[in-house]
């Protein structure tokens, strides 16, 4: 039973395209996440919800948009696909945005960019 | 602002050695700490947390104690193991109203027979 689960786990995509990535989790955390790792493994964050509110969002290109229609689901869409999106993206949730709680992260999806 | 640095990798291992990876952070006020650990292919696990200072933080084998005066969480184990072989990473989480991880850059670890 998969704590947070997102899908697609593999993306291939066009540039210019527009695609989206979607995240649920069933632990009844009410903060969740979207981070990217990019190739040199290297984690940042982009956006953080709590309880379907938006409460960071980190310097992103606004061609990315979050969207929580409630607090166990977490989408990311991507408006105009760029090369450099190409990237490993993790969704990731919480007990609260405090910190000090574990974050649970999803197995990501890798997007390639062609 | 806060960051976190860790020891560049890879790291290359013979199986039951001793492992140490070396993290500093800077931060103001009293983070938490963690240690996330990326298997090949999977998503980040918590590996250990410690929330205040002098404190160990410990799981599988692994340690690390939240040392304030030298501004480190060290990641050590005794004796490790091929199935050790991973990413980890050091992250800390400072509070307040916008809180996030914030995570160093990843170590690898690979562990040989």
């Amino acid at each position: 039973d998969t704590a947070v689960s997102q899908t697609p786990k593999y993306l291939v995509t066009q540039m210019g395209n527009d695609k989206s990535i979607k995240c649920e989790q069933n632990l009844g955390h009410d903060t969740m996440y979207w981070y990217k790792q990019d190739s040199k493994k290297f984690l940042k964050i982009m956006f953080s919800y709590n309880n379907k509110e938006l409460i960071i969002n980190e310097t992103v290109p606004n061609r990315f948009s979050p969207k929580s229609p409630d607090k166990a689901h977490l989408n990311l869409h991507i408006n105009s696909l760029e090369l450099g999106d190409s990237a490993v993206y993790f969704c990731a949730s919480s007990q609260d945005p405090w910190g000090g709680t574990e974050a649970f992260f999803g197995q990501g999806t890798r997007l390639t960019v062609v | 602002g806060n960051s976190v640095t860790q020891m560049e990798g890879p790291v290359t291992l013979s199986e039951e050695a001793f492992l140490t990876i070396n993290c500093t952070y800077t931060a103001t006020g009293y983070p938490s700490l963690f240690w996330y650990v990326q298997y090949p292919g999977e998503g980040l696990q918590l590996l250990l947390k410690a929330t205040k200072a002098d404190d160990k933080g410990s799981n599988k084998g692994f340690e690390a104690t939240y040392r304030k005066e030298t501004t480190s969480f060290h990641l050590e184990k005794g004796s490790v193991q091929v199935s050790d072989s991973a990413v980890y990473f050091c992250a800390l989480v400072n509070g307040g109203a916008t809180n996030k991880l914030i995570f160093g850059t990843g170590t690898l670890l690979a562990v040989q027979p």
